[in-house]
């Protein structure tokens, strides 16, 4: 079935450096991925949107990047704050209307 | 503008009992989706609805329903509700798919956090 993995382990990172978190999909080839942030208790907010011809994307701190050969998705943060705290998660597409969401990655910025 | 509304936040229901969740799209979104998500997990897609008809469902059982109304907020009703349903169900909403300049964002409220005893 398809599926898109995450690093279910917390990553813990200090203060301005740069976080990079990893998702992996298998069993299909999404034409794009998303990724979300969500803090605790609250629902998932988008960042950013790539496109499998896309290799990268860029939004102020953040950077995505989609290797359809390795069928991997990279997020950073760079110069990360102790606000950046919450857990990330990817999303691909599954048909035309539904989305796979990853476990999501929770991320510690530390001061 | 206010952006997706959900309600109850919090409720707690007993084991066969049944439960009714709301949600009132962002303003402007016609397109209304339903997501589980249990604790340490992601999402997990329940269905979708648009123009009051469910486009898409997700692997749940019949005991999960759900209906959308002309002004496209939109209901999910759990029946004989099981322990293991217990888990935050998220609303999303969005106006149109992944098209060229479009990111298909969704817009998620803040849930409703259900614990079934």
């Amino acid at each position: 079935s398809q599926k898109i993995e995450q690093n279910s382990e917390a990553l813990n990172i200090q203060e301005g450096k740069t976080a990079t978190l990893t998702c992996n999909y298998t069993n299909y080839s999404p034409a794009y991925l998303q990724w979300y942030r969500q803090d605790p208790g609250r629902g998932p907010v988008f960042l950013l949107l790539i496109r499998e011809n896309e290799k990268e994307k860029r939004k102020e701190r953040l950077k995505v990047t989609f290797d359809t050969t390795l069928k991997q998705s990279l997020f950073h943060i760079t110069a990360s704050q102790p606000a950046d705290s919450a857990t990330y998660l990817c999303v691909g597409p599954s048909g035309t209307y539904k989305y796979i969401f990853g476990t999501g990655t929770r991320l510690k910025v530390l001061a | 503008d206010a952006g997706v509304t959900q309600s109850p936040t919090h409720l707690i229901k007993t084991r066969g009992q049944q439960v009714t969740l709301r949600c009132s799209p962002k303003s402007g979104h016609d397109t209304v989706s339903w997501y589980q998500q249990a604790l340490g997990q992601g999402p997990q897609f329940i269905f979708q609805y648009y123009e009051e008809e469910e486009r898409q469902r997700g692997n749940f059982p019949d005991r999960f329903s759900g209906h959308q109304f002309p002004n496209y907020s939109s209901e999910l009703n759990v029946n004989a509700l099981l322990l293991g349903d217990s888990a935050l169900y998220l609303c999303a909403s969005s106006s149109a798919g992944v098209l060229a300049g479009n990111t298909g964002e969704l817009f998620f409220g803040e849930g409703s956090r259900l614990t079934v005893l």
